[in-house]
């Protein structure tokens, strides 16, 4: 049974538009979110986090939200640029500090 | 420069074969992960560890086994009892002491059974 849970596999923006990303996990004790970005044959890079006293954080272009209540965050990238084209991966994690990640989402920014 | 350096990039293994993946890292992590990525499938936990001389299964460890002798180093074995090995294998480690912090990861070993 997953825990968490990206339901979109993939994404498509023209450059310059918001890019959404979503991810959905089920257990409250979560309490530390991240977003990752990879591109083929490499490994992941870290993109920014979120912990769950907060429900807004930006850094830049991106910007992460937190909804508790709905166990929901999302990744928002304005303005979306080509070199954005990769999967994003969330992670989520706890004090025991196992990180949990989704099934990632490719997103493609059109030129 | 501090880092995560996995080897090697690529590995080919007869069928039945143990294999050993490589993982150091000089960041002075506590915390060392391995996870296998398949196509649709993301990122899934095999092993981790959070001190030296310890580790616990993650959610597909069937088929592989660790060590963790050295803070610096967590090698992994693709056993002969792992049913479908050939992936992307990727490592990474973090603060252990600071769970809410990011983990770095290493390029990826693919791996594939001929």
């Amino acid at each position: 049974d997953q825990q968490v849970k990206q339901n979109s596999p993939s994404l498509s923006v023209q450059e310059g538009r918001i890019s959404i990303l979503n991810c959905d996990y089920t257990n409250s004790m979560f309490d530390y979110f991240l977003w990752y970005k990879k591109y083929p044959a490499e490994g992941p890079t870290f993109l920014i986090s979120i912990s769950s006293i907060k429900d807004k954080n930006e850094d830049g272009r991106f910007t992460v939200f937190l909804n508790k209540s709905a166990k929901h965050l999302s990744l928002h990238i304005v303005p979306s640029q080509p070199g954005d084209s990769a999967v994003y991966f969330c992670a989520v994690t706890a004090s025991t500090g196992k990180l949990i990640f989704g099934q990632g989402t490719t997103l493609q920014v059109k030129p | 420069d501090g880092g995560i350096t996995q080897s090697p990039k690529y590995l080919f293994r007869k069928e039945g074969q143990n294999v050993t993946l490589s993982c150091e890292q000089n960041l002075n992590h506590d915390a060392m992960y391995w996870y296998r990525q398949d196509p649709g499938q993301g990122l899934r936990l095999i092993y981790y560890s959070q001190i030296v001389n310890d580790f616990q299964k993650g959610d597909i460890a069937e088929g592989y086994s660790v060590s963790r002798e050295k803070k610096e180093s967590f090698p992994l074995t693709v056993t002969s009892a792992q049913k479908n090995p050939t992936a992307f294998y990727l490592c990474a480690s973090s603060y252990g002491d600071s769970w809410w912090t990011e983990a770095f990861f290493g390029q990826g070993t693919r791996l594939t059974v001929v």
